[in-house]
């Protein structure tokens, strides 16, 4: 079945190194994703997101990459903080829904 | 400035219990609202959500109920809890016609004994 599945569970980085967070999606229509922060027991927060006709957006120390026909999508965060250790969801708008992966979890180390 | 309120934030419920979880947002109007549950250490399920007053989309068979009884309302009900029920609640809300981006609220974590 269709599915938006992130590639690792798990990333451990230093502190002030970058960060890559990699998801794939299946279904070839879907036409806007997101990226979603969630820290231990609070909701999810929007970090950024990206339509389907554009290969990179840029945020605030986050860039996000699309790359539509291998359908992957990445998460890079520059000079990764304490303050960035949490699980980050890719998600995909299907047919109105948006669909998440399982998360994969970042830990900073000092 | 929207937010988004969801309450109670930790809930202990016997099996066989009544539910009602409450969810407002302020500061917007005529939102799309939803109900989404996570158990512990996984993705985000989609539960129920809504367009309009009275209108609910179901995704999924199960024990839960919601309604819409006010624009900026939204509930999640259930007459009788089970154990499987327990997890993470969240509702969250995006602008009429933008399904995409979601703002959540800071969830319920439900345990059901």
């Amino acid at each position: 079945g269709e599915s938006v599945g992130l590639h690792l569970p798990t990333l451990s980085v230093q502190e002030g190194d970058n960060s890559i967070i990699n998801c794939a999606y299946s279904n070839s229509a879907s036409d806007y994703f997101i990226w979603y922060k969630q820290e231990s027991g609070k909701g999810p927060q929007f970090i950024i997101d990206i339509r389907s006709n554009m290969d990179k957006r840029q945020g605030q120390r986050v860039t996000v990459l699309l790359n539509k026909t291998v359908k992957h999508l990445s998460l890079q965060i520059a000079a990764t903080q304490p303050g960035d250790s949490a699980v980050y969801f890719c998600a995909e708008n299907r047919g109105g829904k948006l669909i998440f992966g399982q998360g994969t979890e970042l830990s900073v180390k000092p | 400035s929207q937010t988004i309120h969801q309450w109670p934030a930790t809930l202990v419920q016997p099996v066989g219990s009544p539910l009602s979880l409450e969810c407002t947002v302020e500061g917007t109007s005529n939102p799309n609202l939803y109900w989404y549950r996570q158990a512990a250490g996984r993705g985000l399920q989609l539960l129920f959500y809504s367009v309009g007053i009275g209108q609910i989309s179901s995704e999924v068979p199960q024990n839960l109920s919601a309604s819409r009884p006010q624009d900026r309302q939204f509930i999640l009900s259930s007459k009788k809890l089970l154990l499987s029920d327990s997890g993470f609640y969240l509702c969250a809300w995006s602008d009429r016609g933008h399904f995409g981006k979601l703002f959540f609220g800071s969830g319920t974590q439900l345990s059901v004994l």
